[in-house]
């Protein structure tokens, strides 16, 4: 079971935009960084999004992050179907010293 | 580039031992935490521990500590991870990770990609 939460899928149309919620305690994503990975399929993870809103250089601007009190989300616009993929977020957690991942959430463009 | 070749995974009976390894090139091995983290068979991601730069600090998920070891040798630029009394649970894609900082609480900014552990008798 994870800590961090988020929906197990979402979906939206070529062209639009979508969020995706990460929702954490005060111990994890109330008082650390939110990082985000992108896992496309049969491949290892990327770093899409660090420190909640930094975008790695390589990275389309089409994606983007936020932060605020306990929770986190990432932004995707302009949807393309090379975008479908399933997403993460993680964040330190200081009451279990250690990384936490969210379920992951699985996008697909219609 | 960055390039991190983990080895070591394979098929393991339940109670057994196995021993991770990470080859890391293309950058300043030293410098920078390294983890492991692991994916079941259709699941999600789940971080298994982390090792400081220097290895003098480590930290590992509830699931693993007492069993798991991560340890690293700055001279041969390879990360490790032993892991003991495997179980079912354990099976999984084991992914070395690499840290954009020296911090552990800092994000991973690349990853291999993964070996494979099997526990079943």
């Amino acid at each position: 079971q994870s800590v961090l939460t988020q929906p197990p899928s979402v979906s939206e149309a070529p062209r639009q935009r979508v969020t995706i919620s990460c929702s954490g305690s005060s111990s994890n994503i109330g008082n650390n960084a939110v990082n985000w990975y992108q896992q496309l399929p049969g491949k290892a993870p990327k770093l899409l999004i660090y420190y909640d809103y930094l975008l790695p250089s390589g990275v389309s601007d089409r994606f983007s992050g936020s932060r605020s009190g306990t929770s986190a989300s990432l932004a995707i616009s302009g949807l393309q179907s090379e975008d479908e993929a399933d997403y993460y977020c993680a964040a330190w957690d200081d009451s279990l010293n250690g990384v936490i991942f969210g379920g992951g959430t699985k996008l697909t463009v219609l | 580039e960055v390039q991190l070749l983990e080895s070591g995974g394979g098929l393991v009976q339940p109670g057994g031992s196995l021993t991770l390894s990470c080859a890391a090139s293309g950058f300043t091995f030293s410098s920078y935490a390294v983890s492991w983290v692991r994916q079941a068979p259709g699941k999600g991601l789940a971080w298994v521990s982390v090792i400081s730069s220097s290895g003098g600090s480590t930290f590992y998920a509830d699931s693993v500590k007492g069993r798991f070891t991560i340890s690293r040798d700055n001279s041969k630029n390879t990360l490790y991870l032993q892991m003991n009394t495997l179980r079912a649970d354990d099976t999984a894609v084991y992914f070395c990770a690499k840290y954009g900082s020296s911090s552990v609480k800092a994000f991973i900014d690349y990853w291999g990609q993964g070996t494979l552990v099997t526990v079943s008798s």
